[in-house]
């Protein structure tokens, strides 16, 4: 079975300053992509961004990046310098052929962003 | 590039009556999804989508159906509501139905069921 553990149900972080956000993963394959969503209180699913178990260098957009050791099963989510609208709610999810291709998700991550 | 549009935005049903919900991928987008999201039980996976094909199901019952047209458009069907299935619907699209494709999110349509 696989399955998305986020431990943080919330985290504060000071404007302008980096956060981790943690997702680990559980899986029996060995091909499967990671994701990063943001969902802001109006609701819709914001793609962040994206990591292919077989990719050996860190996938990074912007001001986002993702920590992935495989080795561990984690895919932290590092957020740098941060902005007022990144107050959200965080996602990890995994796309896997065990799962049948089925994308499942984490509990999610609620991220304050202090002025 | 239009993004994923779902309508309607909000509804709300009374128990016993059934709901459409309908989803437009984004153009070219072969696969969609659909997923609740409820507080108390996060993003559940519904089904999936591809040429109008059911490829995989989540663990609802048969209450909960849907359908791909031949434009790629979607469509799930929710008969004889309970009050557990208020929630926000959210259908997400993709290009194919691979490990890789980026799925992306339409904005939800929030069902309210009195």
């Amino acid at each position: 079975a696989q399955k998305i553990t986020q431990t943080q149900p919330g985290m504060f972080v000071q404007e302008k300053e980096a956060v981790t956000l943690d997702c680990t993963y559980d899986t029996s394959d060995q091909s499967y992509g990671l994701f990063w969503y943001k969902q802001p209180s109006s609701g819709e699913m914001i793609f962040l961004i994206y990591q292919g178990s077989y990719d050996e260098q860190n996938a990074t957009e912007g001001r986002y990046s993702l920590n992935f050791q495989k080795a561990r099963k984690s895919a932290n989510l590092v957020i740098s310098a941060s902005q007022l609208g990144d107050s959200a709610m965080y996602f990890c999810a995994m796309r896997g052929s065990a799962g049948g291709f089925k994308t499942i998700f984490g509990a999610g991550t609620r991220l304050f962003v202090k002025a | 590039k239009a993004g994923v549009t779902q309508t309607p935005r909000y509804l709300i049903k009374t128990r016993g009556q059934q709901v459409t919900l309908s989803c437009s991928p984004i153009s070219g987008h072969r696969s969609v999804s659909w997923y609740q999201q409820t507080p108390g039980q996060g993003l559940q996976f519904l089904f999936e989508y591809f040429s109008e094909t059911q490829r995989n199901k989540g663990n609802f019952p048969g209450r909960f159906s849907g359908r791909q047209f031949s434009n790629s458009r979607s469509e799930m069907n929710v008969s004889t509501l309970e009050l557990g299935d208020s929630a926000l619907y959210l259908c997400a699209s993709s290009l194919r139905d691979s490990l890789t494709d980026t799925q992306y999110f339409g904005p939800g349509t929030r069902l309210t069921v009195l």
